[in-house]
């Protein structure tokens, strides 16, 4: 099992453009979470996709997008860019909970991050 | 509003020594609490978890401490290795699906050998 992936692993974009960071979770995850971690903080919620919709949603602008597709896997769209969009993009899977048999935790697992640098 | 913070942003500690981690959050509503640990050029990895009708879980060499009385949460580290280096971070669920983790600003653990 591979855990979480993510790609590219850096990315370096100029203010003004877009981007688009993609995940993979966890296998046997169809929940996925993206976080956005500044230098030194902690990482801030971004949204959350479950069955290919917007769950939830952080405080972050209409500029941050994101998708899930069939095989769960996700994308985290930025456009507009700014310097201040430069952090460490993180994504997260879980299972469902409450199924017959299922999982009892909704421990996230993080993926490895996407470090964006905005020039 | 929801917020999540810690008390001490640095903590250096002897090995072999206990380390205590101390946390704050103000939301009294969340019944979820996590602690992670992240490693530089890593994401945040999942250590230990409580839910609000317990005030005490322990797992290998590590224990979390729920007051909900004052809204503090701690992560006890016994017998602390230098593989215990790293930023904790204390993080509450909010929201119905528990999925939705308001991380606080975290703490630097480092180990003495």
């Amino acid at each position: 099992d591979a855990g979480v992936t993510q790609s590219p692993t850096h990315l370096i974009k100029t203010r003004g453009q877009q981007v688009t960071l993609r995940c993979s979770p966890k296998s046997g995850h169809d929940t996925v979470s993206w976080y956005q971690q500044a230098l030194g903080q902690g990482p801030q919620f971004i949204f959350q996709y479950y069955e290919e919709e917007e769950r939830q949603r952080g405080n972050f602008p209409d500029r941050f997008s994101g998708h899930q597709f069939p095989n769960y896997s996700s994308e985290l769209n930025v456009n507009a860019l700014l310097l201040g969009d430069s952090a460490l993009y993180l994504c997260a899977s879980s299972p469902t909970l409450g199924l017959a048999g299922g999982p009892v935790s909704n421990e996230q697992f993080f993926g490895p991050g996407t470090r964006l640098t905005v020039l | 509003g929801e917020s999540v913070g810690l008390h001490l942003p640095t903590l250096s500690v002897q090995e072999g020594d206990n380390s205590i981690i101390n946390c704050a959050y103000s939301n009294s509503a969340s019944d979820y609490f996590i602690w992670y640990k992240q490693e530089s050029g890593k994401g945040p990895q999942f250590i230990i978890d409580i839910r609000s009708n317990m005030d005490k879980r322990q797992g290998q060499r590590v224990t979390v401490l729920l007051n909900k009385t004052v809204k503090h949460l701690s992560l006890q580290i016994a017998a602390t290795q230098p593989g215990d280096s790293a930023v904790y971070f204390c993080a509450e669920n909010v929201g119905t699906s528990y999925d939705k983790v308001i991380f606080g600003p975290g703490t630097s653990l480092s180990v003495i050998p």
